[in-house]
């Protein structure tokens, strides 16, 4: 298996709702990221987690709070979100946080909040 | 097969002179290239991109350039300083960077390291 699934691949929500977005790997990669990718821009970095610990937070705002549960789960729990938070989120793992190949991007969730 | 190739995997240059960083693509249906930075321990981060609608993009001391025809892209950086010693990443898009189809595929990464 040489992919990073995302589920679901579409989302609508409410900004009272609570979801959450799933990440699942299975290469054995000790690094996972969460990046937020704008219509037309490119992804941009939000949470790093190597070896099932969060090392870098890019000054993301507390409505998202990652979590990784096991070394092949990311999860990216979504709380009160503004509709400016709507766009594609990514998923990417690597060997591990200072790996120099080996970056692999799930597909997104598109998030809409209404 | 990698499509997207980036054949150095490493560079050093001096302080103050021109870092050029290439990368090669194989599928022509990819229509944004992108550069990603990234120091140790941390996730790659955006640096520049460009659209296949161009063939130069600058931003300060960052310059891409793209040749379709030889599909072809390289990063320039100057003056060169030792804050800019990191991995460097290219990434391509077949969507315009729409992201709602395929996936950005990066190449293996060139290290950059810059001497003072």
């Amino acid at each position: 298996d040489t992919e990073v699934t995302q589920t679901p691949k579409h989302l609508v929500m409410g900004m009272t709702n609570k979801k959450s977005l799933k990440c699942e790997q299975h290469m054995g990669h000790r690094a996972m990221y969460w990046y937020k990718q704008k219509a037309k821009k490119p992804p941009e970095l939000m949470f790093v987690y190597s070896y099932e610990k969060l090392s870098i937070n890019e000054s993301v705002p507390s409505r998202f709070s990652p979590e990784c549960p096991n070394s092949s789960l990311l999860n990216l729990h979504l709380h009160a979100l503004q509709p400016e938070d709507s766009a594609l989120y990514l998923c990417a793992s690597s060997q591990d946080p200072d790996s120099n190949y080996g970056y692999t991007f799930g597909s997104g969730t598109r998030l809409t909040v209404v | 097969d990698q499509q997207v190739k980036q054949n150095s995997p490493s560079l050093s240059v001096q302080e103050g002179r021109i870092s050029i960083l290439n990368c090669d693509y194989t599928n022509s249906m990819f229509d944004y290239f992108l550069w990603y930075k990234k120091y140790p321990a941390e996730g790659p981060t955006f640096l520049i991109s460009i659209s296949s609608i161009k063939d130069k993009n600058e931003d300060g001391r960052f310059t891409v350039f793209l040749n379709k025809s030889a599909k072809h892209l390289s990063l320039h950086i100057v003056p060169s300083q030792p804050g800019d010693s990191a991995v460097y990443f290219c990434a391509a898009s077949g969507d315009r960077g729409g992201g709602s189809q395929g996936n950005l595929i990066f190449g293996k990464g060139t290290k950059l390291s810059v001497k003072p």
